[in-house]
Parts: C-alpha cells; structure tokens; sequence
C-alpha cells in the first residue's frame, strides 16, 4: 500500500524556472492538501481540494498553482520560482466520512514524505 | 481566530523516564485536536486525536494526550521514552472553517 507518494524528492530550480510538483494517493481520500514546511514554521497550508475538479486556497497559495481532475492526483505547479519559494513541499489526503460535522477537520491526514525545493 | 501553541521547541529526556510534549490551544466551540510526529526525511505521522470524550486519549507507539478544557491544553505523554522517539512532534486543531492548522513543532530528544 503506497499511501501519498510524492515527486520528485529533491530539485534545484534557478529563479524564474517553472516546475510541477507531482502528488499522487492510492488510499481514495477525497481531500487532498499542499503544505509548505519552513524550518521553526511549522506547516502552512497553500492550496487544497475537496474532490476532484474543486480547488481552494490555503494560507499562502501566491506563486502556486493546482489542479484536481482525478480523485488520486493533485499536482502543484510553480509558473515563476522565487527564491522565497524554497522550502520543503508536503502533500497529504484525507477521507470525508460524512456529511455536516463530519468533515475533512475530523480526520488524520496523510502525509507523502516530501520534496526538498532550492531556489537559486 | 483558532491557535495552536507549542511552547518549547525542543525537550530533552533520558530514556526510561517519562516525556510531556507541551500544547495549549485557544479556539471557539469545541476543539478537535492531533498530534502528529514527523521523523527524519519523511512526512508526518498521524498519532492521535480528541473530538469528544475521555480526556485521556490512546494512540499509536504508547503516546497519550491529555486534554484538559479548563487549562486549554492538549499535552503528548508517554509513560518511558525510548531513543526511537526522537522526533519532531506537531500539535494541531481545527480551524473554524475545518482547515487544520498545525504548532510550530517541538524537538524531542531522549538521551540514552
């Protein structure tokens, strides 16, 4: 069982490049997140989905970009990247288990193991 | 707006004794709260959680936490610590609008 897999593992951009960020989960969470994890920061939300074809902003969602069309992938793409973009991206999922009360807040999430971006 | 803190960023524990992973909370209405860990290179790990219930509750590796209302805290606890605990733990709560939103993390160390 794979879980949230995530791609690649390391990349060096130079400013101004673009890249995609690849998330893909085998677990059939309808939600999916993209977190930023800066050193003493904690996670900071960028972007994140409900189901496939709806997206939302997070905290910090300026430079990024992201799509949903199939349940088990969200990409995140970067059109523009600044050196205030590195960082170490995580992309996690989670399963609604109902509707009302019983949504994305009550659930654990599901973390991929990350990909470590440099800005140069 | 709902807030997590954590208040030490790192804590040190000799192995074998007991470790507390401080978390205070403030949010309006009834929280939901985690503890996640996160080991080195990897993304983090779900441990726990308290939406309704016993205040003490039982997760994963034999960590607890303690929710206490009155003192708006959710403390990580664990009866013997073991060197493989050491890790980076984050304390996280339920935003007002279901996001979650996650501490800055605490370091801990057992020392062997």
């Amino acid at each position: 069982n794979a879980g949230v897999t995530q791609t690649p593992k390391f990349r060096i951009l130079k400013i101004g490049q673009s890249m995609t960020l690849q998330c893909t989960q085998d677990m059939n969470h309808n939600y999916m997140y993209w977190y930023r994890q800066d050193p003493g920061m904690g996670l900071k939300l960028i972007y994140y989905s409900v189901g496939a074809g709806i997206t939302d902003k997070g905290e910090v969602p300026n430079g990024y970009n992201v799509s949903r069309s199939t349940t088990e992938d969200f990409p995140l793409r970067l059109e523009l990247a600044a050196p205030s973009q590195t960082s170490v991206y995580f992309c996690a999922s989670s399963l609604s288990v109902g509707g009302g009360r019983l949504r994305m807040g009550n659930q654990p999430q599901h973390f991929g193991d990350g990909t470590r971006l440099s800005i140069l | 707006a709902q807030s997590v803190a954590q208040p030490e960023d790192q804590v040190n524990v000799a192995e074998g004794n007991p470790l507390t992973v401080k978390c205070t909370y403030s949010v309006s209405g009834n929280p939901y709260l985690f503890w996640y860990v996160q080991y080195p290179n990897r993304g983090l790990q779900f441990l726990l959680k308290y939406i309704t219930g016993d205040n003490l509750v039982k997760g994963s590796y034999g960590f607890e936490a303690e929710f206490n209302k009155s003192q708006t805290s959710f403390h990580l606890k664990k009866p013997s610590a073991l060197v493989s605990d050491s890790a980076l733990y984050f304390c996280a709560v339920r935003d007002w609008d279901d996001k979650i939103i996650f501490g800055k993390g605490t370091r801990l160390h057992i020392l062997p």
